[in-house]
């Protein structure tokens, strides 16, 4: 079965600086999909970034990237110029793309909330 | 649109009560999700719908049914719930049928707690 896992329950970081969060999994899929969703205390899940495995490159939008390691099975992502709207949990996400594909079940991390400080 | 709309946003209710929560979604998607969320935890999958079919129940009691009257409609009824049903509970859609664009859009929850 595959796990998920994000060792860091909290983080902080300061208005325009850079964060990483970290996240690795588990697997023994060679196909599969990572995301990072964003909770702000409005509840709601958005996705901030999807990263596909069969691609070597990094997933990059606006401020958010993601380093992949596939070997190392590691899946962080960075925050460049941090800012106020960006405070929120933060979920890693596992998706397998077998048995059924896109309606297989996402595979959630415990979650980091992170903290932006002005 | 990319918008998964539930409804109520805050649900109180007995644990002799019958209610039912409601999710819509206008994208065209064929994979709906219940999800079931307790304080800083992750979501828990309950119910997956694909083409309206269940396809996935992950053991959920049966005090929880699941409903998907047509593609845009998914809906949870609920009965004789216990406290610790108490949580965050969210819907999901993708586009499903093995579409290579797997990201679940979420909506923003209904809050319920049962007294």
């Amino acid at each position: 079965a595959q796990t998920v896992t994000q060792s860091q329950p909290e983080m902080s970081v300061q208005e325009a600086e850079t964060v990483t969060l970290s996240c690795t999994y588990d697997t023994s899929e060679s196909d599969y999909y990572l995301f990072w969703y964003k909770q702000p205390p409005s509840r709601q899940m958005i996705l901030v970034i999807r990263q596909e495995a069969y691609k070597q490159q990094n997933a990059t939008e606006n401020r958010f990237s993601v380093n992949f390691q596939k070997a190392a099975k590691s899946f962080s992502l960075k925050i460049s110029d941090s800012q106020l709207g960006d405070a929120a949990m933060y979920f890693c996400a596992y998706r397998s793309l077998i048995y059924g594909g896109a309606t297989n079940k996402l595979i959630f991390g415990t979650g980091t909330l992170l903290a932006v400080q002005p | 649109d990319t918008e998964v709309t539930q409804t109520p946003k805050h649900l109180v209710m007995g644990m002799t009560n019958k209610k039912s929560l409601k999710c819509e979604q206008h994208m065209g998607h064929r994979a709906m999700y219940w999800y079931k969320q307790k304080a800083k935890k992750p979501p828990e999958l309950m119910f997956v719908y694909s083409y309206e079919k269940l396809s996935i129940n992950e053991s959920v009691p049966s005090r929880f049914s699941p409903e998907c009257p047509n593609s845009s409609l998914l809906n949870l009824h609920l009965h004789a719930l216990q406290p610790e049903d108490s949580a965050l509970y969210l819907c999901a859609s993708s586009q499903g049928g093995g579409h290579m664009n797997t990201e679940a859009f979420f909506g923003q929850g209904t809050r319920l707690t049962v007294v």
